[in-house]
């Protein structure tokens, strides 16, 4: 079965330093999401891609984090600086388009920031 | 703006009953609504999903139906086990835009043997 592979399955950073997070959708799904989950909260969306095109990125903290698709494949999340509040599972998801599709997520990327 | 609210927001039972989870949102206007399971520091593994046209789906012992006019979606599981302790939680994709899901907290099972 078609997987979505997100890499490092955990990552320790200490506060002020830069942390990145890749991204690989399921072959063929134009729609990728980054979304971050608070622990005991539901995941809420940073940005969604369509092929290599943002388009929503409504509450992704700009100042801090950036996100790229650069050829509408993979993908990769980056925060500097990171700060004690961005520790949080992230996670990645991907759809074939938007619309009657259900998402398919990876094993996602636990964040912890001292 | 959606929100989407899951009681309750812990369970524990014992093996074997059959149970309802619930999920309720204030904007009845959705297309699609997905469940998903999460093990813990996993994550999300799809359940079922219920399309704009659909009203329930069944996999297993899973049964998930959705009544838009009320803002209301069920998840029942059938003769739950231990191995069915997990948390669920439903998301809910809007009709215009980019058709993103907005998820609930979650309700956490814990199925005891």
């Amino acid at each position: 079965e078609a997987e979505v592979a997100q890499s490092p399955r955990y990552k320790i950073t200490e506060k002020s330093q830069a942390v990145a997070f890749w991204c690989d959708p399921i072959s063929g799904h134009a729609t990728l999401y980054w979304y971050r989950q608070i622990l005991g909260q539901g995941p809420e969306l940073l940005v969604q891609f369509q092929d290599e095109s943002v388009v929503d990125d409504s509450q992704l903290p700009k100042d801090r984090f950036s996100a790229e698709r650069l050829k509408g494949v993979d993908s990769t999340l980056k925060i500097q600086p990171a700060e004690l509040g961005d520790s949080a599972m992230y996670l990645c998801a991907s759809s074939p388009g938007v619309g009657s599709y259900g998402y398919t997520f990876g094993s996602g990327t636990r964040l912890t920031v001292v | 703006k959606q929100e989407v609210t899951q009681i309750p927001a812990a369970l524990s039972v014992p093996e074997g009953e059959n149970l309802v989870l619930n999920c309720s949102f204030t904007d009845s206007a959705i297309y699609n609504l997905q469940w998903f399971r999460q093990d813990p520091g996993k994550g999300l593994t799809s359940l079922l999903l219920i399309q704009s046209s659909q009203r329930e789906q069944t996999s297993g012992r899973l049964n998930a139906s959705l009544d838009k006019s009320s803002g209301r979606s069920t998840l029942y599981i059938a003769a739950s086990q231990p191995g069915d302790s997990a948390t669920y939680l439903c998301a809910a994709s809007h009709t215009s835009g980019t058709y993103k899901y907005i998820f609930g907290t979650g309700t956490r099972l814990k199925v005891l043997a």
